[in-house]
């Protein structure tokens, strides 16, 4: 199952709300994860099952979406925020993310 | 806490071999399947393998299928990948991973520092 993102790269400022896009393939039901990486770190886990927020995530994060297309919110994006975010399904093997959205600043 | 400390990356010529190990710590090790996974600049993160808590099940990618090998040791916590016959495009920072699962399905919950593996001549 191929997954695309978009926009690959955004610049936004702090405070702002953004949107991200993933659009799988095929129909994935809700199994879409989003992950956050910040530069020499490894991914971290954000949402899955599309819009359940892994703990100790911050509530200005949001998913939605089911089937094919998905989106992950930031509302009222602070400095930390800024990062590269991919989706990952795991509805059919093998698992697959997208090619990454880029979040930096405006 | 959980935590997963990937080793023995480093530089080797295609056509070697390279065995990578992750240390893993803070969870019943042998009650969980793991997984390996590698990022590059180009094509982005790409599941590698898995392996079954019991090693009864071993899957791979099909960029790495018959020169990859996944392994673990459930007495020392620890997992491998022997990788062969190494080619450019195995160039990767490589993962080990703890995934989360539910309804059959999951997500990469944890996941090591990551070890680096470059191909060149």
């Amino acid at each position: 199952i191929q997954m695309t993102q978009s926009p690959s790269s955004l610049s936004a400022s702090v405070g702002d709300s953004v949107t991200i896009t993933c659009r799988a393939s095929q129909s994935i039901s809700t199994y879409l994860s989003w992950y956050q990486q910040k530069p020499g770190k490894a991914p971290k886990i954000l949402m899955y099952a599309a819009s359940s927020l892994q703990s100790g995530v911050p509530p200005r994060f949001s998913g939605t979406g089911s089937g094919t297309d998905f989106t992950l919110t930031i509302s009222s994006l602070q400095p930390e925020d800024f990062a590269t975010y991919y989706c990952q399904q795991s509805y059919s093997d093998p698992w697959t993310f997208g090619q990454g959205t880029k979040v930096d600043i405006k | 806490e959980v935590q997963l400390v990937e080793s023995g990356g480093g530089l080797v010529q295609p056509g070697r071999s390279l065995r990578l190990s992750c240390a893993a710590s803070g969870f019943t090790f042998d009650d969980f399947a793991m997984h390996w996974l590698r990022q590059t600049p180009g094509k982005g993160l790409e599941w590698v393998s898995t392996i079954s808590w019991n090693s009864g099940h071993r899957g791979y990618a099909d960029s790495v299928k018959g020169r990859f090998t996944i392994s673990r040791d459930n007495a020392k916590n620890s997992l491998y990948l022997q990788m062969n016959s190494l080619r450019a495009e195995d160039t990767a920072l490589y993962y080990c991973a703890k995934v989360h699962y539910y309804d059959g399905r999951g997500y990469f919950e944890y996941w090591g520092q990551g070890t680096l593996v470059t191909v060149s001549s």
